[in-house]
């Protein structure tokens, strides 16, 4: 059981460029959430979706996109990347009330 | 719209003095709570939550967390605290229904003094 499978653990972008952070689970869990984190601010979430093909805005969605085609992917997409995006990326699901939410291994993104 | 604030960024105690890390939230109606908490460069790992029921909730390593519903507080606390304990501590809250969102707070970065 892997639980929630983040791809890549790190990576260098330079500005104008774009990519997928990849994020899988395979708990067959509805709610599905992407969090970036930066020192001092806490997670901040980007944005999160309930099932497939439900996807919303969350704290700081401006410069990302996503999608969720499959119970089990939630990709997150950086289009034109700008050095305000470098952080740390954390992927998580969460199966719903009376269990917890379980967190990837974190994307470290450096934009330059 | 629900949010999480804790108020405390940094702490720092002795090992062996008696920690409380405090979390407020702001939700119409009950929410879920958590506490996770992240050493230096890892992931985060769940401490305790909280759904409904005993308003006291043990969790891992020694924690246990209060749900005080007039005071929108569910603070952290643990008796004695270890150096192994240092690490930053999140609290987080989900709007029980189905309304999606799970927001962290900022955090608390927690220091023990030998």
């Amino acid at each position: 059981n892997a639980g929630v499978t983040q791809t890549p653990k790190f990576r260098i972008l330079k500005i104008g460029q774009s990519m997928t952070l990849q994020c899988t689970q395979d708990m067959n869990h509805n709610y599905m959430y992407w969090y970036r984190q930066d020192p001092g601010m806490g997670l901040k979430l980007i944005y999160y979706s309930v099932g497939a093909g439900i996807t919303d805005k969350g704290e700081v969605p401006n410069g990302y996109n996503v999608s969720r085609s499959t119970t089990e992917d939630f990709p997150l997409r950086l289009e034109l990347a700008a050095p305000s995006q470098t952080s740390v990326y954390f992927c998580a699901s969460w199966g719903g009330q009376g269990t917890e939410a379980f967190f990837g291994q974190g994307t470290r993104l450096t934009v330059v | 719209a629900q949010s999480v604030t804790q108020p405390d960024i940094h702490i720092t105690v002795s090992e062996g003095a008696s920690l409380e890390l405090r979390c407020n939230y702001s939700y119409g109606a009950t929410p879920y709570l958590f506490w996770y908490v992240q050493s230096p460069g890892q992931g985060l790992q769940l401490l305790l939550k909280y759904f409904s029921g005993d308003t006291l909730v043990q969790g891992i390593k020694g924690f246990e967390a209060e749900f005080k519903r007039s005071q929108s507080s569910f603070n952290l606390r643990k008796p004695s605290v270890h150096w192994s304990d240092a690490a930053e501590y999140f609290c987080a809250v989900h709007g029980s229904g189905n309304t999606g969102k799970l927001i962290f707070g900022q955090g608390t970065t927690l220091q023990v003094k030998p």
